[in-house]
């Protein structure tokens, strides 16, 4: 089944203590994405990459890592939350690229509700 | 930049009548695809109906189709039959050709409620 894997669905922390929310997608999409999901705010990407060690800031990257070592994979890292990323985030991936791949949607990994207090 | 405006925060409608979502969106290009995402209380973004721009046809996918004037920049949702299902936020969503690889534009959604 295509589908974009993201890890944990949910996370409580605490100030300051390094975490990482897993992505992976098995349909060998180029384009991977990370945004948050703020009551009235919409979508707000994060971070994105167009391929493997290919990555760019979006909207909103402070206090945001993100690495891609292999096609599949685009974890999230950050490395000191603060209470101002609780936040619902989702990965996303989607083609890129070949002369079809603007009519490619993007698809969306289930959701990490993350509560920094 | 683009950005796309749905500039209904809510709506209601009562279950088997029809409502309409707005979306309007601001882009210099002439070549883009606009999508309608469904977001349920599971919180899944579930993609609902895509439209191209070069497509005077409007799109259509069982109960949902959309108005799409391009002159005007309009993108409307319309969902006839409204099943309680249905009840969920809605996000209008704009990729260009163009912009790069922030090229997914999302609105700030609607969220719709249906009565039974």
């Amino acid at each position: 089944e295509a589908q974009v894997t993201q890890n944990p669905r949910y996370l409580i922390t605490v100030t300051g203590k390094k975490l990482t929310v897993t992505c992976s997608q098995n349909m060998n999409h180029e384009y991977m994405s990370w945004y948050r999901q703020d009551p009235g705010l919409g979508l707000r990407q994060i971070y994105y990459s167009m391929n493997v060690e290919v990555t760019d800031k979006g909207d909103v990257p402070e206090g945001y890592k993100v690495s891609r070592k292999e096609k599949r994979n685009f974890p999230l890292i950050l490395e000191s939350p603060s209470p101002n990323q609780t936040s619902l985030y989702f990965c996303a991936s989607s083609l890129w690229g070949s002369s079809g791949a603007i009519s490619s949607p993007l698809h969306f990994g289930n959701g990490t509700r993350l509560t920094v207090t | 930049a683009q950005t796309v405006t749905q500039s209904q925060p809510e709506m209601s409608v009562q279950e088997a009548e029809t409502v309409t979502l707005s979306c309007t969106y601001d882009t210099s290009e002439s070549d883009y695809y606009l999508f309608w995402y469904k977001q349920p209380p599971s919180r899944q973004m579930i993609l609902v109906i895509r439209q191209e721009a070069y497509k005077q046809q409007n799109a259509t996918e069982n109960r949902f189709s959309v108005n799409f004037q391009k002159a005007a920049k309009s993108f409307s949702l319309k969902i006839s039959d409204s099943q309680l299902g249905d009840a969920a936020m809605y996000f209008c969503a704009y990729r260009g050709r163009y912009n790069y690889g922030q090229n997914f534009v999302f609105g700030p959604g609607t969220r719709l409620s249906v009565l039974p």
